[in-house]
């Protein structure tokens, strides 16, 4: 089955760039989508097919991705980025939706 | 406005059943795929099982097939999971999810959840 791995844990202090990895084989081929969860919150769209943005969701997420990583890239981080954040992709192979382990952003 | 609401969720004993609901509301619901997604306590999000907008295709993890059966709706815009042979790990918030028809996209609203405790 196909494996998305993320760092548990990233720290950054406020107003610097935080960046969050998620690696897979060959995920450059892939359409990959971040979410955001905050405690006791459903999770929520913050990026997707790559760096792409919904309606609502600030110019500060961006996203990247080439070969085995994929990247989202949160600027000018404010306090409340803090969050758990997930990376997913469609593995064709299987037909299933995969989740990334997700990493807690912590903002000192 | 786009609205889900989930319901069914409550402790069971392992090896018993549990029938989840999701009310859908603000868009055309057939024009959707959805999903089941699920999140262990302390632990992240997990992929259950999908339907297409039509219910004809159905999809499911490894961890649920053949205990689990997904469904839908579309005169009552409701999603269902039947869940049968309940196990402690199948302990979590259940969230349901849209997504458009294509695998790859995105699940792009997402309901507030309903937990499921499997507990002697």
């Amino acid at each position: 089955s196909y494996v998305l791995t993320q760092p548990p844990s990233v720290s950054v202090a406020p107003g610097q760039t935080a960046k969050i990895f998620c690696g897979g084989n060959n995920i450059g081929s892939q359409n990959v989508h971040w979410y955001q969860q905050k405690p006791g919150q459903a999770p929520v769209l913050v990026v997707y097919d790559d760096n792409d943005r919904p309606s609502g969701i600030p110019e500060r997420f961006s996203g990247s991705n080439s070969g085995n990583t994929a990247t989202l890239t949160i600027s000018r981080v404010e306090a409340g980025d803090e969050a758990d954040y997930y990376c997913q992709v469609w593995a064709s192979s299987s037909d299933h939706r995969v989740f990334g382990g997700g990493t807690k952003l912590t903002v000192l | 406005e786009v609205q889900l609401l989930e319901s069914g969720g409550g402790l069971v004993q392992p090896g018993g059943s549990l029938r989840l609901s999701c009310a859908a509301s603000g868009f055309i619901y057939s024009n959707y795929a959805m999903s089941w997604v699920r999140q262990a306590p302390g632990k992240g999000l997990e992929w259950v099982s999908g339907v297409s907008g039509s219910g004809v295709s159905t999809y499911y993890a490894d961890s649920v097939k053949g205990r689990f059966t997904i469904s839908r709706d579309n005169s009552k815009n409701t999603l269902f999971l039947q869940m049968n042979s309940l196990r402690a790990e199948d302990t979590a918030v259940y969230y349901c999810a849209r997504s458009s028809h294509s695998l790859a996209s995105p699940f792009d609203y997402w309901g507030q959840g309903t937990l499921v405790t499997v507990s002697s």
